[in-house]
């Protein structure tokens, strides 16, 4: 597609639950990356993906965050037993191969854990 | 470690005003690289622009410039003949070697008719 697309734009679901967030990177980009952004502050880095593998993923809070990139396009941020402090909007960035170029980000998904 | 520092929390402004946003940076490298990013209501990031940490030229693009001094650390952006359509959050943000950005806070800035 034109752009990065992230699905859902929004959700709601109650405390335990589990969800997931998908991301479409713009066509081509081998770099993938996820941030969360709270109310009033700046995005967060979560994870970063070089291709299928998670080149970095020292931002994900704790082991209730999980991300996957199977074949090095589409990637899926699931988060277990979800908490109220998890609400937040869900970034996915992607760029052409990392490294110094340009990251184009998607409009992310408001997740909102009741 | 690195860190982004946006002092101003909000900004407003009339139109046709100028204005700028500071953004002061920490890092230990030696190369890295600056950014702005806009985000207006719809929530998406726009990138505004890229520069690294070996190049001190101001840049201009239309109304928008920005001032990068190495010495204070700082990468301030300047918006002249301010428009409301410029009315969004501004971001600063900061990469090193490794891929992540890291953000400041965010600057709000209010264009008023």
């Amino acid at each position: 597609g034109a752009g990065v697309s992230q699905t859902p734009s929004n959700k709601v679901t109650e405390k335990g639950k589990y969800v997931e967030l998908r991301c479409d990177p713009i066509s081509g980009h081998t770099a993938l990356y996820w941030y969360r952004q709270s109310l009033g502050q700046g995005p967060e880095f979560l994870i970063y993906f070089q291709g299928t593998g998670a080149a970095d993923d020292s931002g994900l809070p704790n082991d209730r965050f999980f991300a996957v990139r199977p074949e090095g396009s589409v990637s899926t941020l699931k988060i277990q037993r979800t908490e109220r402090g998890d609400s937040a909007v869900y970034l996915c960035a992607s760029s052409r191969t990392g490294g110094d170029t340009e990251a184009f980000f998607g409009q992310g998904t408001r997740l909102t854990v009741v | 470690a690195q860190k982004v520092t946006q002092a101003q929390t909000e900004i407003s402004v009339v139109e046709k005003e100028d204005v700028t946003l500071d953004c002061v940076y920490e890092t230990r490298d030696t190369t890295y690289y600056l950014f702005w990013y806009k985000q207006p209501p719809s929530g998406e990031l726009v990138f505004l622009i890229r520069r690294n940490s070996f190049d001190e030229q101001n840049e201009i693009s239309g109304r928008y410039s920005w001032n990068f001094q190495k010495s204070t650390s700082s990468f301030n952006f300047t918006i002249t003949a301010s428009q409301v359509v410029d009315s969004a959050v501004y971001f600063c943000a900061l990469r090193e070697g490794a891929q992540k950005l890291v953000f400041g806070q965010g600057t709000r800035l209010t264009i008023n008719p």
